[in-house]
């Protein structure tokens, strides 16, 4: 089955605290992207990936980092969580080489807070 | 700067009723416009887009949006609501020169009532 997964899906810690939740997808796609989605302001991008070692940076970077060793693999990693990064994380994928890059598959989620 | 607005935080529609969804965008360029999807406790998934060609685009669910250059609208219809279409709908939008990045709209929650 065709999916995108992420660990943990929920996640309570404490500030400065070190934290990766990780994202996984099966379809080889080389667009993967993260999301954080908070009440009324929609999803804003953290960080994205074009393909393997290759990131940038999405709307809301700050406090947040990322690395892409493997293709189908794209952690996102709290060095530091502070407690406005309580919010509700989604990862996704879509294929660029099909020019469906925006067709992006979402994982379920990760609610992360931070007290 | 590029956005996207969705007007209106809740749209509650009697079952069976048509609905309307409603987006506006701001981009320079050419857009690409999306509509996706948010069930309870579920990820997003992809409904439409809007590329180029008709301006009415049909995708998952029954669902279609209607493109209007004039009124820089993507407004996402259906015919006939089913209570299992209540959920949260958001409307995306890309530039033509963008590195794939999408602005999002805050979401339209939906309700659809028996």
């Amino acid at each position: 089955e065709a999916q995108v997964t992420q660990n943990p899906r929920y996640l309570i810690t404490v500030t400065g605290k070190k934290l990766t939740v990780t994202c996984s997808q099966n379809m080889n796609h080389e667009y993967m992207s993260w999301y954080r989605q908070d009440p009324g302001l929609g999803l804003r991008q953290i960080y994205y990936s074009m393909n393997v070692e290759v990131t940038d940076k999405g709307d809301v970077p700050e406090g947040y980092k990322v690395s892409r060793k493997e293709k189908r693999n794209f952690p996102l990693i709290l060095e530091s969580p502070s407690p406005n990064q309580t919010s509700l994380y989604f990862c996704a994928s879509s294929a660029i080489a099909s020019g469906r890059a925006e067709e992006q598959y979402f994982g379920p989620g990760t609610r992360l807070t931070v007290t | 700067a590029q956005s996207v607005a969705q007007p209106e935080d809740q749209v509650n529609v009697a079952e069976g009723n048509p609905l309307t969804v409603k987006c506006t965008y701001s981009v320079s360029g050419n857009p690409y416009l999306f509509w996706y999807v948010q069930y309870p406790n579920r990820g997003l998934q992809f409904l439409l887009k809007y590329i180029t060609g008709d301006n009415l685009v049909k995708g998952s669910y029954g669902f279609e949006a209607e493109f209007n250059k004039s009124q820089t609208s993507f407004h996402l219809k259906k015919p006939s609501a089913l209570v299992s279409d209540s959920a949260l709908y958001f409307c995306a939008v890309r530039s033509a020169d963008s590195n794939y990045q999408l602005i999002w709209g805050a979401g339209t929650k939906l309700i659809i009532k028996p």
